[in-house]
């Protein structure tokens, strides 16, 4: 399978545990996303990379919460010191970057991990 | 980015045409429309987009108003599986055509397909 994948599907951990995930792009998609999404609400962007470079953090990104993709390939989202305010499927994107034909910029959507704080 | 207004929910019979309403009377020239699709514990996927002309493509079609402040997802024959939540999204482009940065989604139409 060459889509985004993410690992784990679905964590449990008790407040105050860090949390990491993990997310794979498809292969050579030079942006890549993280989103946030609570029960019956679209998804919130929550950062994005082109490269390895972080271009955009949404202001629920809050000082608890990192993302990292050091060789501009997999990133990680961690979470310190969890809330139960922070139980979300948490969705990780990848896309292209097109510079001519098409106007899009399809994202690519993985199938999430689903956190859950006790 | 234009903000959008999407019914929460419609149902449709299977096989046939499934027709869900999008406004974004605040869209601007270099908005593009999106509509992605949100199957039930999965992440969304992307359908189809358009500036101004109507698009079709092998999962549905988008007509959007001369006045590009609506469009329509048409979904031809819909099957059970297309159960999901629709989203509409208007998202700014460049000069060149190409788009940025996140998407910002609403919270949908629940399309249900009855057999």
């Amino acid at each position: 399978d060459t889509g985004v994948s993410q690992n784990p599907r679905h964590k449990i951990t008790k407040r105050g545990q860090n949390v990491t995930f993990r997310c794979d792009p498809i292969s050579e998609h030079n942006r890549l996303y993280w989103y946030r999404q609570t029960l019956g609400q679209g998804p919130e962007f929550l950062t994005y990379f082109q490269n390895e470079a972080q271009l955009e953090k949404s202001r629920l990104l809050s000082d608890r919460f990192s993302a990292e993709r050091p060789k501009g390939s997999f990133s990680t989202l961690e979470i310190q010191r969890t809330e139960q305010g922070d139980s979300a499927m948490y969705l990780c994107a990848s896309s292209s970057l097109r510079t001519s034909g098409s106007s899009y910029n399809e994202q690519f959507f993985g199938p999430g991990t689903r956190l859950t704080v006790l | 980015d234009a903000k959008t207004t999407q019914p929460p929910s419609m149902d449709c019979a299977e096989g046939r045409a499934a027709n869900l309403p999008c406004n974004h009377s605040t869209i601007s020239g270099n908005e593009y429309v999106y509509w992605y699709r949100q199957i039930h514990s999965q992440g969304p996927q992307y359908i189809i987009h358009g500036l101004k002309n109507n698009e079709t493509n092998e999962m549905a079609s988008l007509i959007i108003t001369e006045d590009r402040k609506s469009s329509t997802l048409i979904l031809p024959h819909a099957t059970l599986r297309d159960t999901a939540v629709y989203y509409c999204i208007v998202r700014v482009s460049n000069a060149g055509g190409t788009s940025y940065g996140k998407l910002t989604f609403g919270q949908g139409t629940i399309l249900t397909v009855h057999p």
